[in-house]
């Protein structure tokens, strides 16, 4: 079972063209994330939400914007897409947003934007 | 400003080779240090969290241990599938459900 899932895994556009990504988890946890890993392999925040509830919102393009339909889905729309997007996004949830605990992690969505 | 350095950014082992990860940070108010590992083409895979300095957590052929500045993650008598990228995340003991990752090191172990 897959605990963390992400669709598609790979995503290639044209600049301008509007995308999604979908991410569920099946853990029962009440915190979901997104993050954005550039081609040095740095991971960043974008949002996180708490059961359904916009948390962080890092200074993102306001051309992202996450929605969370339910607690065990987070979907992240990006509007009028850039050469700056193409990145790896991976969507990750934990069981809080206070405890400490470990955040499981998707396989990565790569986006490329042509 | 909250800042995670992880070093070397690559580290080619022998199989057998012991040796050691970096990571030090600054951060007002560390609440976990998390360690991380992530292989090509998939998302970070979770192996410790430490909380307090002197705490060491052990896995296998890995041990992390915590001080007050930086992190350690030993890694003793590696084999080839031992070979990824080492991250290591912070979480501030504020706004604490937000991780502050490294860039990472990238380990290849050899046979």
């Amino acid at each position: 079972d897959t605990a963390v899932s992400q669709t598609p895994k790979y995503l290639v556009t044209q600049m301008g063209n509007d995308k999604s990504i979908k991410c569920e988890q099946n853990l029962g946890h009440d915190t979901m994330y997104w993050y954005k890993q550039d081609s040095k392999k740095f991971l960043k925040i974008m949002f996180s939400y708490n059961n359904k509830e916009l948390i962080i919102n890092e200074t993102v393009p306001n051309r992202f914007s996450p929605k969370s339909p339910d607690k065990a889905h987070l979907n992240l729309h990006i509007n009028s897409l850039e050469l700056g997007d193409s990145a790896v996004y991976f969507c990750a949830s934990s069981q809080d947003a206070e405890g400490g605990d470990e955040q499981f992690f998707g396989p990565g969505t790569r986006l490329t934007v042509l | 400003e909250d800042q995670v350095t992880q070093s070397p950014e690559a580290l080619r082992l022998q199989e057998g080779e012991s040796s050691s990860l970096n990571c030090s940070y600054t951060v007002s108010g560390l609440r976990g240090l998390f360690w991380y590992r992530q292989d090509p083409g998939k998302g970070p895979e979770f192996l410790f969290t430490l909380y307090s300095a002197g705490e060491e957590k052990e896995k296998e052929r890995l041990k992390a241990t915590l001080t007050k500045k930086e992190s350690f993650l030993h890694i003793t008598a590696p084999k080839p599938e031992d070979s990824a990228t080492y991250l290591c995340a912070v979480q501030r003991s504020y706004n604490t459900d937000k991780l502050i990752f490294g860039t990472g090191t990238r380990l290849q172990v050899f046979p």
